[in-house]
């Protein structure tokens, strides 16, 4: 089955204690970004990844850091949470047509999303 | 820079009744246009899209035409279910020149269906 898993689904912790959101695909998609979501923001963009080795920053950036070793795997890192992180993070992939500068992404797959709640 | 503006909800309707959701965009470009649904407890699902103007997105009944003379993407569905209650998301899609494969979302609609 397609999908975008991610883990933990549900995590409470404390400030400044590092944690890593992990989430992996099994479509061989090129693209995968990580979003937050939050009450009346709608989900902004955090950080993005055309391919392996390949990653941008989005909107909100601040205070995450992201990998891309493997094709499958993008894990969002967060080193010294603090309570303004505390949201639901949502990890997508999608395939990209084209290629270089005039690459697009297609529809994007979500992964279930997973609930931070910083102390 | 590109937007996307959502009616507020949430949006409350019984059974078998009509349904609009307003979605107005702000984009440079020709942006592509989605319809994006998510049920209580997971993830986000496409649930139509359009690429150009004057396409019609269509899925389980919603559908939503692209206006470019109005910058707007309203979803719509003529008898809605129990089942169809959910929070939905306008987006667009940058495909201009910075090139960030991102969606821009709406801040999302939510819609509830009583029996």
């Amino acid at each position: 089955e397609a999908q975008v898993t991610q883990n933990p689904r549900y995590l409470i912790t404390v400030t400044g204690k590092k944690l890593t959101v992990t989430c992996s695909q099994n479509m061989n998609h090129e693209y995968m970004s990580w979003y937050r979501q939050d009450p009346g923001l709608g989900l902004r963009q955090i950080y993005y990844s055309m391919n392996v080795e390949v990653t941008d920053k989005g909107d909100v950036p601040e205070g995450y850091k992201v990998s891309r070793k493997e094709k499958r795997n993008f894990p969002l890192i967060l080193e010294s949470p603090s309570p303004n992180q505390t949201s639901l993070y949502f990890c997508a992939s999608s395939t990209k047509t084209g290629t270089g500068k005039f690459a697009n992404t297609g529809e994007l797959f979500f992964g279930e999303g997973s609930r931070l709640t910083v102390l | 820079g590109d937007s996307v503006t959502q009616m507020e909800g949430p949006v409350t309707l019984s059974e078998e009744a009509f349904l609009t959701i307003n979605c107005t965009y702000t984009a440079t470009g020709y942006p592509s246009l989605f319809w994006y649904v998510q049920y209580p407890g997971e993830g986000l699902q496409l649930l139509l899209k359009a690429t150009k103007a004057d396409d019609k997105g269509s899925n389980k009944g919603f559908e939503a035409t692209y206006r470019k003379e109005t910058t707007s993407f309203h979803l719509e569905k003529g008898s809605v279910q129990v089942s169809d209650s959910a929070v939905y998301f306008c987006a667009l899609s940058d495909n201009g020149s910075s090139n960030t494969g991102k969606l821009i979302f709406g801040q999302g609609t939510t819609l509830q269906v009583k029996p």
